[in-house]
């Protein structure tokens, strides 16, 4: 079973700053990587598939990258609508294992 | 637009049964797999069970596996979880989503509201 961990739980960052996320698989993924964010309240939303691909909609400031193991999902100049946690998640396995999520907050 | 209604959460008992159910709208619903996912509180989403757009195939994740069981009424556009023997760590909100195709394939690209499931005596 893949384990998904995500790196840090919190991360406090300045409007219009960088925000990056790390991911790390407990074993390779062969690219089949994605991320979600989920505001309070709400489900999770796709955002990225396949490491960099952005889903429908997902602003251009939203990137991911990355191979085997390790992945980041950049956030180039954070606004406020990005306050929310992300998840990454892997799908080459099943069960397709969820991290614990960084919760974005604005500084 | 695609929509996925879940109902059938709420409060029950430990070892007790509970079956969920999903309504599906605004796709082909017979061309997708759907997949049930539960989120407990504080926690991040974990994949407990998914079903072929035909219902042939199934698979669960161990923590449900034997007490949990997923179908589909392609019909009715629905999909269901028979939930028995339910424990403490059952409690969870759980959401209904459709997994993708082509490009998107095996993420999940549109997710219900989620229903409740509470485990308590």
């Amino acid at each position: 079973e893949i384990v998904m961990t995500q790196s840090p739980a919190t991360l406090s960052v300045s409007p219009g700053e960088r925000a990056s996320l790390s991911c790390r698989a407990s074993q390779n993924v062969n690219g089949n990587l994605a991320w979600y964010q989920q505001k309070p309240g709400q489900a999770p939303r796709l955002f990225i598939y396949g490491v960099s691909n952005r889903a429908s909609g997902v602003p251009a400031r939203f990137s991911g990258s990355g191979s085997g193991t390790e992945f980041t999902l950049t956030i180039s100049s954070l606004q406020s609508e990005d306050l929310a946690v992300y998840y990454c998640q892997q799908y080459n396995d099943w069960p397709r294992a969820f991290g614990q999520g960084t919760k974005v907050e604005i500084k | 637009q695609v929509q996925l209604v879940e109902s059938g959460g709420g409060l029950v008992k430990p070892g007790g049964s509970l079956r969920l159910a999903c309504a599906a709208s605004g796709f082909s619903f017979s061309d997708y797999y759907m997949s049930w996912i539960r989120q407990a509180p504080g926690k991040g989403p974990e994949c407990i069970s998914y079903i072929s757009s035909s219902g042939n195939t199934r698979r669960y994740a161990d923590a449900v596996k034997g007490r949990f069981t997923v179908s589909r009424d392609n019909a009715k556009k629905s999909l269901y979880l028979e939930m028995n023997s339910l424990g403490a760590g059952d409690t969870a909100v759980y959401y209904c989503a459709r997994e993708g195709r082509g490009a998107v394939t095996e993420t999940y690209d549109n997710w219900g509201q989620g229903t409740l499931v509470t485990v308590s005596s």
